[in-house]
């Protein structure tokens, strides 16, 4: 699986849209891109993925680039419980045959009020 | 509904003992995992089962034995807990065909 790169931490007022990206340039053409994150002293939580189109579901947006080589993930109106780790993570979707999530560092990101 | 259940949330014992958790799902799904978060924050998948049978071991020592009596339940056993077993581990599951796995509260194991 491709590795990831996204800043350590970010801040976000509250309210406001909040913008974590994330460089994945090693990506291959088949690989997905998939974003959880982890709320304090909580497991890991599914926000969306996708694999180059943009994606929008209830909890946030998915946009990726044309070269597939970045994308972001945007929270439209960031609440205090939106602060947690977000997770960028690449891999292939092999129908789940080796379903290993491999999670980097990830971003904390901190809304304040 | 809780969809994936862990016990206990947390579980503090000594050195050389042996302790089990015990995780649920109630989502039907035929994936489980067991993931362990070190006190670095790190988090890095143990065991994968499919349809209680083993498919992924990333080199845990054999100290550790998950058992899956049935497509809902996956339990991990350890013996002879060692201080670097201290951590948080995470039940999670998912549904064959997709990689959205879905994760447990967590069990917060402190080895003394």
């Amino acid at each position: 699986d491709a590795k990831t790169t996204q800043p350590p931490s970010m801040d976000c007022a509250e309210g406001r849209a909040a913008n974590l990206p994330c460089n994945h340039s090693t990506i291959s053409g088949n690989e997905y891109v998939y974003w959880y994150r982890q709320i304090h002293s909580q497991g890991p939580q599914y926000i969306i993925h996708g694999l180059k189109n943009n994606e929008t579901n209830e909890m946030a947006s998915l946009i990726i680039t044309e070269d597939r080589k970045s994308s972001t993930l945007i929270l439209p109106h960031a609440t205090l419980r939106d602060t947690a780790v977000y997770y960028c993570i690449v891999r292939v979707a092999d129908g789940g045959a080796t379903n290993k999530l491999i999670f980097g560092t990830g971003t904390l990101l901190a809304v304040q009020p | 509904d809780t969809a994936v259940s862990q016990t206990p949330k947390y579980l503090v014992t000594q050195m050389g003992n042996d302790k089990s958790i015990k995780c649920e799902q109630n989502l039907g799904h035929d994936t489980m995992y067991w993931y362990k978060q070190d006190s670095k924050k790190f988090l890095k998948i143990m065991f994968s089962y499919n349809n209680k049978e083993l498919i992924i071991n990333e080199t845990v020592p054999n100290r550790f034995s998950p058992k899956s009596p049935d497509k809902a339940h996956l339990n991990l056993h350890i013996n002879s807990l060692e201080l670097g077993d201290s951590a948080v581990y995470f039940c999670a599951s998912s549904q064959a065909g997709t990689d959205t796995q879905y994760f447990g509260p967590g069990t917060r194991l402190t080895v003394l």
